[in-house]
């Protein structure tokens, strides 16, 4: 596609019930990450991808936060047992071969709620 | 990583032009200057990046001083569309991939 697709756009969760959330990135993109965004404030890394091989997790906040890209193209973050402060939009960008000479692109987002 | 510090809110009018200061005290020798904007319910947009000196695309102007201790942006003749949040990020650009590290940003509202 033109652009980074995510779904759903938006996301009500009970507390203690898992979320999966997808993120499609431009055809052909390298790189993939995930962020965090709370209300008011700036996107916060949680993991990046080269292709299929997680990279780097060192920004998930705890273990019931999960990353997967089986086949390097579509990722899905999975939140298990879900809690309050896990509220906030969660944000997708890929770029291709890693360069962020030309930025990278961030899809529209997931609002997660968790009541 | 470089800290970045920039003011938390700016007010313009339509058609004056905006300069946005960016201070990274602390930048290091191989670290470039990034420049996203967002808008409500979307992701960060790349703007502009630069090393040193004047960089100019379509959509604004760089300025980063000898000591690239500071940068600014520059947006020429703002409309209301560009009111929206930037963000100044520090980093090095090396060709592979790196994790970004965003501030608050500054919000830029823009009045008729």
């Amino acid at each position: 596609g033109a652009g980074v697709s995510q779904s759903p756009r938006y996301k009500v969760a009970k507390r203690g019930q898992d979320v999966a959330l997808r993120c499609d990135p431009i055809s052909g993109h390298v790189s993939l990450f995930w962020y965090q965004q709370a209300l008011g404030q700036g996107p916060e890394f949680l993991t990046y991808f080269q292709n299929e091989a997680q990279l780097d997790k060192s920004g998930l906040p705890s273990d019931r936060f999960f990353a997967e890209r089986p086949e390097g193209s579509v990722s899905t973050l999975k939140i298990q047992r879900t809690q309050q402060e896990d509220s906030a939009v969660y944000l997708c960008a890929s770029s291709p071969k890693g360069k962020d000479r030309d930025g990278y692109t961030f899809g529209s987002g997931t609002r997660l709620t968790v009541v | 990583l470089a800290k970045t510090t920039q003011p938390i809110s700016m007010d313009s009018y339509e058609g004056q032009e905006v300069n946005i200061t960016c201070s990274h005290n602390n930048i290091a020798t191989n670290d470039y200057i990034t420049w996203y904007q967002q808008f409500p319910s979307q992701g960060p947009r790349f703007i502009i990046q630069g090393y040193k000196t004047k960089v100019t695309n379509e959509v604004a102007s760089l300025f980063i001083p000898a000591d690239r201790k500071s940068s600014t942006l520059s947006l020429p003749r703002v409309s209301l569309s560009d009111t929206a949040v930037y963000y100044c990020l520090v980093g090095v650009s090396s060709g592979s991939a790196r994790q970004l590290t965003f501030g608050s940003g500054t919000q830029l509202t823009v009045l008729p």
